[in-house]
């Protein structure tokens, strides 16, 4: 099974700061991964996808990128909706496998 | 718009078996692989089971492996999720979740609401 390994676990940053999210696959999954964010009591709502792909309605201060088989996920200039949790999704092979998710929150 | 509506979860008693319906709408459901995840409360996300458009691969995570079926009817735009020997670690709101395609790539395009699916004595 293909291990996604999420860091950090928790992250605190104030507003305006950048802001990067990594996710280490422990095999080539190309680029079958994407990040999330949820809010309290809320779905998941997709970011990114491809890898580098920016999802439909989401902010261009959200942006992502991969590095053989390292993705992050980085937020220009953060804002205060940007608070929750954030998880990466690896969808190339089954069982497909999530992050253990990144909280951030506001300093 | 995408919608997924997921209904059937509740209390349930270790042992006994749950089915789990999601009713899709505002897109095509019969070209969409389909997924359900879930959430213990307070805790990550885990991939559940996923089945293809057509219905022909089908795969589970191990958790659950041999006690849970997805299938679905697109005649009726549903995926279905039958779960038999339910144990307290099932405990958790379960998501319907729809794929998205990419370049070179696939992804969990929406997600429903989710099911709250409690299993206790």
């Amino acid at each position: 099974d293909i291990q996604m390994t999420q860091s950090p676990a928790s992250l605190s940053a104030s507003l305006e700061e950048i802001v990067t999210i990594t996710c280490q696959a422990s095999q080539d999954i190309g680029n079958y991964l994407s990040w999330y964010q949820q809010k309290p009591g809320k779905s998941p709502q997709l970011l990114i996808h491809s890898a580098t792909s920016l999802a439909d309605g989401v902010p261009s201060r959200f942006s992502g990128s991969r590095s053989g088989t390292q993705y992050s996920l980085k937020i220009n200039r953060l804002q205060v909706e940007d608070t929750g949790i954030y998880y990466c999704l690896q969808h190339y092979s089954a069982p497909y496998t999530f992050g253990a998710g990144t909280k951030l929150e506001l300093k | 718009e995408v919608q997924l509506v997921e209904s059937g979860g509740g209390l349930v008693q270790p042992g006994r078996s749950l089915k789990l319906s999601c009713v899709a709408s505002g897109f095509t459901f019969s070209n969409y692989g389909m997924n359900w995840i879930r959430q213990a409360p307070g805790k990550g996300l885990e991939w559940v089971a996923y089945i293809s458009s057509g219905s022909s691969y089908i795969y589970y995570a191990e958790t659950v492996k041999g006690r849970f079926t997805i299938s679905r009817d697109n005649a009726k735009n549903t995926l279905y999720l039958q779960m038999t020997s339910l144990r307290s670690e099932d405990t958790a709101l379960y998501y319907c979740a729809k794929e998205g395609y990419g370049y070179y790539s696939s992804y969990i395009y929406s997600w429903g609401q989710g099911v709250m699916v409690t299993v206790s004595s």
